[in-house]
């Protein structure tokens, strides 16, 4: 049973920088795996933000950046706003036709 | 306007069936995977199954499995969740997305979900 792991829970202060990861149980993220990263805020469907590890999908501001950070894909807001506020996703190719969320990230700006 | 519209949902008593369905326009359906993906009230995301174009190949969550069929009309541009033998367990907004490689993997767009609440 693969587990793709996420923080629960971050804070940042407006204008700051926070940098989210995606890892997995066992092993290390990798192109392969094809992670992509997804905002949702309450009540509305999730949104696209960066695929391919570190390309962003349109429209996406460029504060957000996606990089690999050791044996995790990562996901960088530079200068965080008010509305970055939401819960933040990513998403990996496991094989065999399977995909798996991670658990979430809620990330607060205060 | 590349857009997908799930319905279906609703309430349902357990051990019942419902099916779902997602209304593609503004893209070539039949040329792209198809995939469900649920969110259970207050908590994550989780794909649920996924149908090639021509529904020659189906994934599932291994919770899933023998209980949803997916299944895809390309005539009629729609993709369908057919749940059978639901449990509380089920409860969730159910999105359709369309996973898209183009450029890299990634599920975009989405629907805006339809709720399916199992309960007695």
């Amino acid at each position: 049973q693969t587990v793709v792991t996420q923080e629960p829970s971050f804070s940042v202060s407006p204008g700051g920088t926070v940098t989210l990861t995606c890892g997995l149980s066992s092993g290390s993220v990798s192109t392969s795996h094809y992670p992509s990263w997804y905002q949702q805020t309450p009540g509305q469907a999730p949104r696209t933000l960066i695929y391919s590890t570190n390309t962003r999908s349109s429209g996406v501001p460029d504060r957000f950046s996606g990089s690999t950070l050791g044996n995790k894909a990562a996901l960088t807001i530079t200068g965080a706003q008010a509305d970055d506020e939401s819960d933040y996703y990513c998403v990996l190719y496991v094989g065999s036709g399977i995909w798996v969320f991670g658990g979430g990230t809620k990330l607060t700006v205060l | 306007e590349v857009q997908l519209v799930e319905s279906g949902g609703g309430l349902v008593q357990p051990g019942g069936s419902l099916r779902l369905s997602c209304a593609a326009s503004g893209f070539t359906f039949s040329n792209y995977w198809m995939s469900w993906v649920r969110q259970a009230p207050g908590k994550g995301l989780e794909w649920v199954a996924n149908i090639k174009q021509d529904g020659s190949e189906k994934y599932y969550v291994d919770s899933v499995k023998g209980r949803f069929t997916i299944s895809r009309d390309n005539a009629k541009n729609s993709l369908y969740l057919q749940m059978n033998s639901l449990r509380v367990e089920d409860t969730a907004v159910y999105y359709c997305a369309r996973p898209t490689s183009s450029g890299g993997w990634r599920f975009d767009p989405w629907g805006q979900g339809t709720l399916v609440t199992v309960s007695s």
